[in-house]
Parts: C-alpha cells; sequence; structure tokens
C-alpha cells in the first residue's frame, strides 16, 4: 500500500539558514511526488511537483527537491529561508492518471526564528 | 472562476443539524476530492469523484456523510445530524490530471 511519512513533525531554522525537509515515501512502482505547503487559515498550495525526467525539481518560491529512488525519498530544501515560509509542509504521493487518491503525509511545521 | 472555490468558508452549527458543504472545482477538470483537516494534523481523504461518480468513498467516516456532484462541476458534502467530533476544516480539490488543486476550505465549527 502507498504511504508517506514525513519523520518531522515540527522544524524550526533561523532566517537567512537552508532548508531540508524529509519526506520518505512506499509505493512499488514511480511514483508522482509533490510538496505542498498550507500557511495558517488557507488552503494547500502546490509548491513542485516529480512525475519523471530530471531527479531534481526546482518549484516556487525558491524550493527545490530531489527525487532519489533507491532511498525512496523526495526530500524538499531550500538554501535560505525567509520568515514568510513558517507555514505546513505536506508530502504527498499519487499514482494512476486522472482522478485517484492522493496520499498525504502528517505535514511538518516549520518554525522561523529571527 | 481561476481556482477552487468553497462556501462557507466558516460554519457554525449546533450539535445534531444537518449542513451542506459546497465546493466549485476548476472550469474543465473532472476530478474532485473532498479531504479533511482536524486541528493539527494532517488530511484525511473522504471522497473523490471522477465526473459526476465516485468511485472511492472508502474515506467516509460514518452514513452520516454523503457528497453529490451535479453536472460535472459543483459538489456538495452533506453531514446529518452533525456532531462535535466532525469540527474541522473541510478541503476540496480539483484536478484534470494528476496534480491537485485546493481550494480554501470550510471551518466547520459542532457547538
Amino acid at each position: 500500500a502507498q504511504s508517506v511519512t514525513q519523520p518531522d513533525i515540527h522544524i524550526t531554522v533561523s532566517e537567512g539558514a537552508s532548508l531540508e525537509l524529509r519526506c520518505n515515501y512506499s509505493y512499488g512502482a514511480t511514483p508522482y511526488l509533490f510538496w505542498y505547503v498550507q500557511s495558517p487559515g488557507q488552503g494547500l498550495q502546490l509548491l513542485l511537483k516529480y512525475f519523471s525526467g530530471d531527479t531534481l525539481v526546482q518549484g516556487i518560491k525558491g524550493f527545490e527537491a530531489e527525487f532519489k529512488r533507491s532511498q525512496s525519498s523526495f526530500n524538499l530544501r531550500k538554501p535560505s529561508v525567509h520568515w514568510s515560509d513558517a507555514a505546513e509542509y505536506f508530502c504527498a504521493v499519487g499514482a494512476g492518471t486522472g482522478g485517484f487518491k492522493t496520499i498525504f503525509g502528517a505535514g511538518t511545521r516549520l518554525f522561523v526564528k529571527a | 472562476g481561476a481556482g477552487v472555490s468553497q462556501s462557507p468558508s466558516n460554519k457554525v452549527t449546533e450539535k445534531g443539524k444537518d449542513v451542506e458543504l459546497r465546493c466549485d472545482p476548476i472550469s474543465g477538470h473532472t476530478a474532485l476530492y473532498w479531504y479533511r483537516q482536524s486541528l493539527g494534523q494532517g488530511l484525511e481523504f473522504l471522497i473523490y469523484f471522477q465526473g459526476n461518480s465516485a468511485p472511492d468513498k472508502s474515506g467516509l467516516p460514518s452514513d452520516r456523510f454523503s457528497a453529490e456532484r451535479t453536472g460535472g462541476s459543483v459538489s456538495t458534502l452533506t453531514i446529518q445530524r452533525t456532531q462535535q467530533e466532525d469540527s474541522a476544516v473541510y478541503l476540496c480539490a480539483s484536478s484534470l490530471e494528476v496534480t491537485q488543486y485546493f481550494g480554501p476550505g470550510t471551518r466547520l465549527t459542532v457547538l
């Protein structure tokens, strides 16, 4: 069965520091992988996605993620965090085409300190 | 519209009352999804529609929950005889293929 694990419930980084949020998935085939961000009181916004091809994916707001098949991971990174990046981040995995049930991780809440 | 919209944005109701939550997907998106997000929790899948049919209802927590979609567009999630544990944010998403786009959610509070 598909599953997504985000091992860190919350992370605190200093503004300007680098960030890496971890995500591990379980899926038998090549997955579709997503990172979403949810600011307080808001819906989820797509940061980036991986379907195939280059394993390093660039997203919005300066985020990137790297798909590593051997580690079943899709970690999210940003070289320099801004205070406005404080939010909840969700990793997700999906399969198939058209409508399907995307499985979300439990989320990692990012706190940014000045 | 440009994005997924949901109404109402907030709903406060008394225990035992019925509520209806509405989702307007992005125009042309064939798939529509409902999720529930309880305080501090991740997303709990409820149901998804492909067109007007719901191939996967496995996430509906009880028979008090139902959903319909008409005309391949608007969807309504109905919760009958609401309970306090139904209090949560209900998120709707739509997609044309794989990527889902989310609405802002409806915050439901059951007193």
